[in-house]
């Protein structure tokens, strides 16, 4: 079965300080695919970053970085410095190495920055 | 511009009379999907295609239709709307292959009274 669990429903950070949005999930696949995406306000889904099974390097882009660990079935993301754009419900996702038409989307993290 | 194209981006109705979301994109997608969003369940999936005239069930297919005609486009049919499916609805299309991102369209929030 997959299944992602966002334990975090919600968050509360005042600006510049920094936050991880954890996201645990569970597959048989051998190979499989991690996402975040990223919902603002506006209520549109933004794409942030796709992360395959077998490539556990850890990713920065800006503010922004992942952390993937197999052995915890963890893709955690931590934002430093945070702004209040920041704001917005987070998604982490998994798609699998057969079913791949499908995405299984975690219950989402709404952070909340304040200034 | 590559998008997906949600129209209406609201709709309030009423129990049982029928409704139709479209999904249309440019993106020359195979793969095309339906999702609707719940507080505190994140997306669930409905529908998806993975071709022209492909189409099979998601995770929660009951109550909905969908067909695929064309490549671009992929609606969402309501024969008889119920207030359980007042939720916000996604379409999202994705090009073939595990290792790539679903593009989303702007989202529907319907509401059915």
């Amino acid at each position: 079965a997959q299944k992602v669990t966002q334990a975090q429903t919600e968050i509360s950070v005042v600006e510049k300080e920094d936050v991880t949005l954890d996201c645990v999930y569970e597959t048989r696949d051998t190979t499989y695919y991690l996402f975040w995406y990223k919902q603002p306000p506006s209520g549109e889904l933004v794409f942030l970053i796709r992360r395959n099974s077998f490539d556990e390097q850890n990713e920065i882009s800006g503010r922004y970085s992942w952390n993937f660990q197999k052995s915890t079935s963890s893709f955690n993301f931590t934002i430093t410095a945070s702004q209040v754009v920041d704001s917005a419900v987070y998604f982490c996702a998994l798609s699998g190495e057969y079913n791949f038409n499908k995405f299984y989307f975690g219950s989402g993290t709404k952070l909340n920055v304040k200034p | 511009e590559a998008q997906v194209t949600q129209n209406p981006r609201y709709l309030i109705t009423v129990t049982g009379k029928k409704l139709t979301v479209t999904c249309s994109q440019n993106m020359n997608h195979e793969y095309m999907s339906w999702y609707r969003q719940d507080p505190g369940l994140g997306l669930r999936q409905i529908y998806y295609s993975m071709n022209v005239e492909v189409t099979d069930k998601g995770d929660v297919p009951e109550g909905y239709k969908v067909s695929r005609k064309e490549k671009r486009n992929f609606p969402l049919i309501l024969e008889s709307p119920s207030p359980n499916q007042t939720s916000l609805y996604f379409c999202a299309s994705r090009p073939p292959g595990p290792n790539t991102e679903a593009f989303f369209g702007q989202g529907t929030r319907l509401t059915v009274v």
